[in-house]
């Protein structure tokens, strides 16, 4: 089983509030990804990141933002949550060079 | 635009029968399309996966069959299990691993 962690797993919260979700990961890789996940959906990247102080956007238009500064680290910050914000939010990571992402078992949020 | 369709959304499978998923790309420059399961309350987990240099690869009961002229790819579970219940997501991901296309999910129901 991959060493991946979320946190925290389940989050309700209101309007407007700021919000981190946590993601670590103690396999030493180099890359990270956070997938949003709605129910019928595809997964959607919103972000990635090739190593240390490396983040881009993905396809998904987000509001969100991500930091980098450790390897094993990469959290996913709301400035100020909305209701469509309102999904579930997972992390995952690979080694580079490598096909393979080995997920997280996500962040479940609601926002009312 | 959706890169990868899969399909069907759902199915139901009795215990012992063949459960066959498929997944289309548009896309020629990609060239890796794994599989992933997902259970309830957990991240998605590598299944199988399959480069398009061979037509089909096995792992024990799972099957990935690979059609490079049509662009299609399905994946095959034989003598399907209640244990296999779960979403079963394809992707496809070109220079290993930049970015992942992930199909909309199949959830699997083997009933016993």
């Amino acid at each position: 089983e991959a060493d991946i962690y979320q946190t925290p797993r389940y989050l309700v919260i209101g309007t407007g509030k700021k919000i981190t979700l946590e993601c670590s990961q103690t396999m030493g890789h180099d890359k990270m990804y956070w997938y949003q996940q709605d129910p019928g959906m595809e997964l959607h990247l919103i972000h990635y990141s090739y190593g240390v102080n490396s983040t881009e956007k993905g396809d998904l238009s987000s509001e969100s933002t991500v930091s980098r500064i450790r390897t094993e680290h990469f959290p996913l910050t709301l400035e100020s949550a909305r209701p469509s914000h309102t999904s579930q939010y997972l992390c995952a990571s690979s080694e580079f060079g490598q096909d393979t992402q080995y997920f997280g078992p996500g962040t479940r949020l609601t926002v009312l | 635009q959706q890169q990868v369709k899969q399909s069907p959304q759902s199915l139901i499978v009795q215990k012992g029968g063949i459960s066959i998923i498929n997944c289309a790309y548009e896309n020629t420059a990609f060239d890796y399309f794994p599989w992933y399961q997902q259970f309830p309350g957990k991240g998605p987990a590598l299944l199988i996966a399959i480069r398009p240099d061979v037509s089909e690869k096995k792992e024990g009961r799972f099957t990935i069959s690979f059609n490079k002229s049509a662009k299609q790819f399905s994946l095959h579970i034989m003598d399907s299990q209640p244990g296999d219940s779960a979403t079963y997501f394809c992707a496809a991901s070109k220079n290993t691993g930049n970015q992942f296309y992930f199909g909309t999910g199949t959830s699997l129901t083997v009933i016993p």
